[in-house]
């Protein structure tokens, strides 16, 4: 295990709803990034926090938004939720701006209907 | 362009067989990393070996290896004599600092199956 929790572990919303999910990083580690990750595919970069600040950020609209807090967990939210946004979503945190590896969570499976 | 390939969508073997996953990368960076991560039926990402960019030697842990070739972006990954408890998704990743962070770029993934 990495030590990178994720809650809840199961989801179900309904589209246009707001959803909130929160990732607790592993001890030491100031950085959380999320990714999400559809059916079939690889995870895809979502955005990346480090420092309670928001320090890069993928190919995703403004209704995916994220906070860091002092003790460096992390949430992500997703306001007016789309069919599309059924996935896996997975945060990983990591050292700095320049520790190559991040530890992942397990996950929190959002469904959307 | 920062990008992962890797071609083979569904792998299916007997156990005992051996199996290797390919990878491709495009970067233009210098200094990069390269990851192969298991995904088992949980979700779970469980992290299998990290690679630097100036590190072409190939590694063998137990039953698994990687052979790392910068000459064709490769870094495959072979399964000698492989167990059901294999069975698995694997993702190939490539870490690309793009100005001032660290992100990952995965591929597609290997649905690899391990048949009694």
């Amino acid at each position: 295990e990495t030590g990178v929790t994720q809650s809840p572990t199961h989801l179900i919303k309904t589209r246009g709803q707001q959803v909130t999910l929160r990732c607790s990083s592993q001890s030491g580690h100031n950085t959380v990034s999320w990714y999400q990750q559809a059916l079939g595919q690889g995870p895809q970069f979502i955005f990346q926090y480090y420092r309670e600040e928001e320090n890069g950020r993928g190919n995703f609209p403004p209704r995916f938004s994220g906070l860091q807090f002092p003790n460096y967990s992390s949430e992500l939210n997703v306001n007016a939720l789309e069919l599309d946004d059924s996935a896996l979503y997975l945060c990983a945190s990591s050292w700095g701006l320049t520790d190559y590896e991040q530890y992942f969570g397990p996950g929190t499976r959002l469904t959307v209907t | 362009a920062q990008k992962v390939t890797q071609a083979q969508t569904e792998i299916s073997v007997v156990e005992k067989e051996d199996v290797t996953l390919d990878c491709v990368y495009e970067t233009r960076d210098t200094t990069y990393y390269l990851f192969w991560y298991k995904q088992p039926p949980s979700g779970e990402l469980v992290f299998l070996i990290r690679r630097n960019s100036f590190d072409e030697q190939n590694e063998i842990s137990g039953r698994y290896s990687w052979n790392f070739q910068k000459s064709t972006s490769s870094f495959n990954f072979t399964i000698t004599a492989s167990q059901v408890v294999d069975s698995a998704v694997y993702f190939c990743a490539l870490s690309a600092s793009l100005d001032g962070y660290n992100k990952l770029i995965f591929g597609a993934g290997t649905r690899l199956a391990v048949h009694p």
